[in-house]
């Protein structure tokens, strides 16, 4: 079945604890992003990458790292979290749209992940 | 602020009514995305408009895109229970397609 699976699914943590968030996706996909959703504020998007290796930030990149070594991983990284970054987080995957667009096509959400920091 | 504003934020009608939801923004658009979200789950794709002007309809709904690709609609008829949700436009502005943006939502709720 293809998915974007992301763990944890529930995660609270202490302020300054160092966290990942897994995101894999098994459709090929060359564009993977990470969103937060806040209540009001809709989705947005935290960091995105085009290709294995290509990363770029995204509108609220501060406070996260991502990483992406393998073409179906993009791990989301909290190297200090603070209580502002609760919020519920998604990873999504996107096929290549062709004439240098990667976000014309149809964008697969995982679960999402509801973090809270303390 | 929000890069893609959408209206109403909230709308609560009955079975039945018509509705419509806007979605706006100073930017050119080279596309726009309408996605609906259930709690507990990630957004899911209903549609893409890519020409400005276009109209496209799924079922009983149906969504445009400005001439000057700067905004959209979303228009539902006849309304019912099962299309209480989350609606969420998104896209990439044409002056960097390969960042996206999402619109703040309007959260429908058709009562019975």
């Amino acid at each position: 079945e293809a998915q974007v699976t992301q763990n944890p699914r529930y995660l609270i943590t202490v302020t300054g604890k160092k966290l990942t968030v897994t995101c894999s996706q098994n459709m090929n996909h060359e564009y993977m992003s990470w969103y937060r959703q806040d209540p009001g504020l809709g989705l947005r998007q935290i960091y995105y990458s085009m290709n294995v290796e290509v990363t770029d930030k995204g509108d609220v990149p501060e406070g996260y790292k991502v990483s992406r070594k393998e073409k179906r991983n993009f791990p989301l990284i909290l190297e200090s979290p603070s209580p502002n970054q609760t919020s519920l987080y998604f990873c999504a995957s996107s096929p290549y749209g062709g004439t240098g667009a990667y976000v014309n096509t149809e964008a697969f959400f995982g679960q999402g992940t509801r973090l809270t920091v303390v | 602020t929000q890069l893609l504003e959408q209206s109403p934020q909230f709308l609560s009608i009955q079975e039945g009514e018509n509705l419509t939801v806007y979605c706006n923004s100073s930017s050119v658009f080279s596309s726009l995305q309408w996605y609906r979200q259930e709690p507990g789950e990630g957004p899911v794709l209903l549609v893409t408009v890519v020409t400005g002007g276009e109209v496209k309809k799924l079922k009983r709904l149906t969504f445009q895109f400005g001439d000057a690709r700067k905004d959209s609609s979303l228009h539902i008829t006849a309304a019912q229970p099962g299309d209480t949700g989350l609606y969420l436009c998104a896209g990439a502005p044409k002056d960097n397609f390969n960042k996206f943006y999402f619109g703040s939502g309007t959260k429908l709720n058709v009562k019975p």
